[in-house]
């Protein structure tokens, strides 16, 4: 079936260091691939997607590309700041599956520190 | 556009009484979603529905039913609450399928639901 593992957190990192958050993913087909963050107290909002192998999605300084071979989507910013404090979600759609469901991962949350 | 809103916000059950959590969309999407949002377990969907008078279970369906007499608005109701009902619930919309489109979905704010 289809299936999302993220890498557990809590990440805490100092102002403008480098980030990643490991996403590797599960499915069969050729699923889009999704980042949503959650900001304390809000839902989710989607920060950047995937719908092919190669593609890189990009948002307010992330990035992420589909990998098809390692079956990765992971997330990277060069410098965060403290408003990226939040907790991250790695997702799947799989078009064409036996469901209409967007697979999440278990979410990581980030804290940065000034 | 409001895009997807819930009311309401923050509710206190006591074990046994009934509430029904409302969503609503202004997109004109196809598909609404309900998850529950536990520490630890991520997002589980407990019903979605991909049109107008259509319902499914998702994965956690049991306690809770759902319906979607309106486009626009997709109802959450729990019969008789119970504490591991406890949680924060968030409802989603998405365009839906076909055209070559990516399936992106929308989420409200969320209702912190607290049974006792």
């Amino acid at each position: 079936g289809n299936s999302v593992t993220q890498m557990e957190g809590p990440v805490t990192l100092s102002e403008e260091a480098f980030l990643t958050i490991n996403c590797t993913y599960t499915a069969t087909g050729y699923p889009s691939l999704f980042w949503y963050v959650q900001y304390p107290g809000e839902g989710l909002q989607l920060l950047l997607k995937a719908t092919k192998a190669d593609d890189k999605g990009s948002n307010k300084g992330f990035e992420a590309t589909y990998r098809k071979e390692t079956t990765s989507f992971h997330l990277e910013k060069g410098s965060v700041q403290v408003s990226d404090s939040a907790v991250y979600f790695c997702a799947l759609w799989n078009y064409g599956g036996a469901t209409n469901k967007l697979i999440f991962g278990t979410g990581t949350l980030l804290a940065v520190q000034p | 556009n409001a895009g997807v809103t819930q009311t309401p916000k923050f509710r206190v059950l006591k074990t046994g009484q009934s509430m029904t959590l409302l969503c609503a969309q202004d997109m004109n999407h196809e598909y609404m979603y309900w998850y529950r949002q536990d520490p630890g377990m991520g997002l589980r969907l407990i019903h979605y529905s991909v049109g107008e008078g259509t319902t499914a279970k998702g994965e956690v369906p049991d306690g809770y039913n759902v319906s979607r007499l309106k486009k626009q608005n997709f109802l959450l109701g729990l019969e008789s609450a119970a504490p591991s009902q406890t949680s924060v619930y968030f409802c989603a919309s998405s365009p839906g399928t076909g055209g070559g489109r990516t399936y992106e979905q929308y989420f409200g704010p969320g209702t912190r639901l607290t049974v006792t």
